[in-house]
């Protein structure tokens, strides 16, 4: 069966601090890895990431993705109380569907 | 561009009722829209799969008879939860794809549904 797990499931943190968000995912037919922040309503789209060692940037976030050891690290620098969210992986698969991760919560307090 | 929107945003109602659920993307034709559900503090759950003008595929322990989906144009798809019951109660999200999916999912908005 497929499966996407995220660690921590809750992390707190104050800000100005660095966190690493995991993920690994046993799934077949495997395409890409995507992450998602959800503040209360739909996802939004961060990365996606479809080869191994390349990371991805976006101002103080970033992602890296590991094929051979099925996972993938999230790490946002000098967090700020904006970034306080769901932080959501998914895979995405052959079949074009996407499957999620159980999500960390992450809350940054001033 | 690429934006889906979902309508109501909240519903509240009494458990044997149905529920409709409408997912409208904006300025794109959606030709693959999908139907997920989440549970507080859960992940995200794909309940089914929809094309347009065809029957939805629907994931392994989603009952399609209480489930109802209709793709009835490339930019509409609903979903309607018959009798609906307090188990029922959670926070459905749709996503539309101009193609067949995987990455190019946008998102709409989500609608909480409660059921007392």
């Amino acid at each position: 069966e497929d499966k996407v797990v995220q660690s921590p499931l809750s992390l707190v943190v104050h800000e100005g601090d660095t966190v690493t968000l995991n993920c690994s995912y046993e799934v077949t037919n495997f395409r890409s890895l995507l992450w998602y922040k959800q503040e209360k309503k739909a996802p939004t789209f961060l990365f996606m990431l479809t080869s191994s060692g390349i990371e991805k940037k976006s101002g103080r976030l970033s992602s890296i993705l590991d094929k051979k050891e099925l996972f993938s690290i999230l790490n946002i620098t000098a967090t700020q109380t904006g970034d306080s969210a769901v932080y959501l992986c998914a895979v995405s698969t052959q079949t074009d569907k996407l499957i999620f991760g159980t999500g960390t919560r992450l809350q940054v307090f001033p | 561009g690429a934006v889906v929107s979902q309508h109501p945003s909240w519903v509240i109602c009494k458990s044997g009722t149905s529920v409709k659920i409408e997912c409208r993307s904006l300025d794109f034709q959606a030709t693959t829209m999908f139907w997920y559900r989440q549970f507080p503090k859960q992940s995200l759950m794909l309940m089914a799969t929809s094309n347009e003008g065809s029957k939805a595929t629907y994931e392994q322990g989603v009952e399609k008879d209480k489930f109802l989906i209709n793709h009835a144009s490339l930019t509409l798809s609903t979903l309607t939860v018959t009798s609906a019951h307090p188990e029922d109660s959670s926070f459905y999200i749709c996503s539309a794809a101009k193609d067949r999916g995987g990455e190019t999912q946008y998102f709409g908005p989500g609608t909480r549904l409660l059921v007392l």
